[in-house]
């Protein structure tokens, strides 16, 4: 596709319910970044993957998130026994080059996680 | 660990008006410095970068000029225009390529 793609735009659940979010970068780009992006606040850094691999998952909040990307490509972030506080914009990001400072990232337009 | 502050906002001007949103960091290394726009409804887009100090990033008449004295990188803009109502984020990019964003600025330009 022409940019990064998000599924599914909007995601409501209950507390303590398993979900999956997916993320479909750009053709190509060989790096993959997840963010949380709460209300009123900017993106916050979860995980970041270089080819298959999670070169850098610092960001993670607890062990409830794990991110997997099995084929370098579409990368899945899961989140288990959600909880009201992990409500938010979740975002992905691809960039072209090996991850490197100077690398542009282009944003999917997010999934809005509710837990209720 | 790195952080980004920027200016509180909302910001509110009159279409034509002169445009400054601060943007101050604080890293470790050399970062890169960005600012990233969301217009209403869409996703996060990149405006302008500079990747080294004494750099000027430009797009669209927006300009920001990285000062590592200072550590800032303020973004400007001569004459606002409607359809730059919009939120604006800074942030900075080290190794690997994780960023850090500042919380956002809102402006609104009214005509």
């Amino acid at each position: 596709g022409a940019g990064v793609s998000q599924t599914p735009s909007n995601k409501v659940t209950e507390k303590g319910k398993y979900v999956e979010l997916r993320c479909d970068p750009i053709s190509g780009h060989t790096a993959l970044y997840w963010y949380r992006q709460s209300l009123g606040q900017g993106p916050e850094f979860l995980i970041y993957f270089q080819g298959t691999g999670a070169a850098d998952d610092s960001g993670l909040p607890n062990d409830r998130f794990f991110a997997v990307r099995p084929e370098g490509s579409v990368s899945t972030l899961k989140i288990q026994r959600t909880e009201r506080g992990d409500s938010a914009m979740y975002l992905c990001a691809s960039s072209s080059v090996a991850g490197g400072s100077t690398d542009t990232q282009y944003f999917g337009p997010g999934t809005r996680l509710t837990v209720l | 660990g790195n952080s980004v502050t920027q200016m509180e906002g909302p910001v509110t001007l009159s279409e034509e008006a002169f445009l400054t949103i601060n943007c101050t960091y604080t890293a470790t290394g050399y970062p890169s410095l960005f600012w990233y726009v969301q217009y209403p409804g869409e996703g996060l887009q990149l405006l302008l970068k500079a990747t080294k100090a004494d750099d000027k990033g430009s797009n669209k008449g927006f300009e920001a000029t990285y000062r590592k004295e200072t550590t800032s990188f303020h973004l400007e803009k001569g004459s606002v225009q409607v359809s730059d109502s919009a939120v604006y984020f800074c942030a900075l990019s080290t190794n690997a390529g994780k960023s850090t964003f500042g919380d956002g600025t809102t402006l609104t330009v009214k005509p």
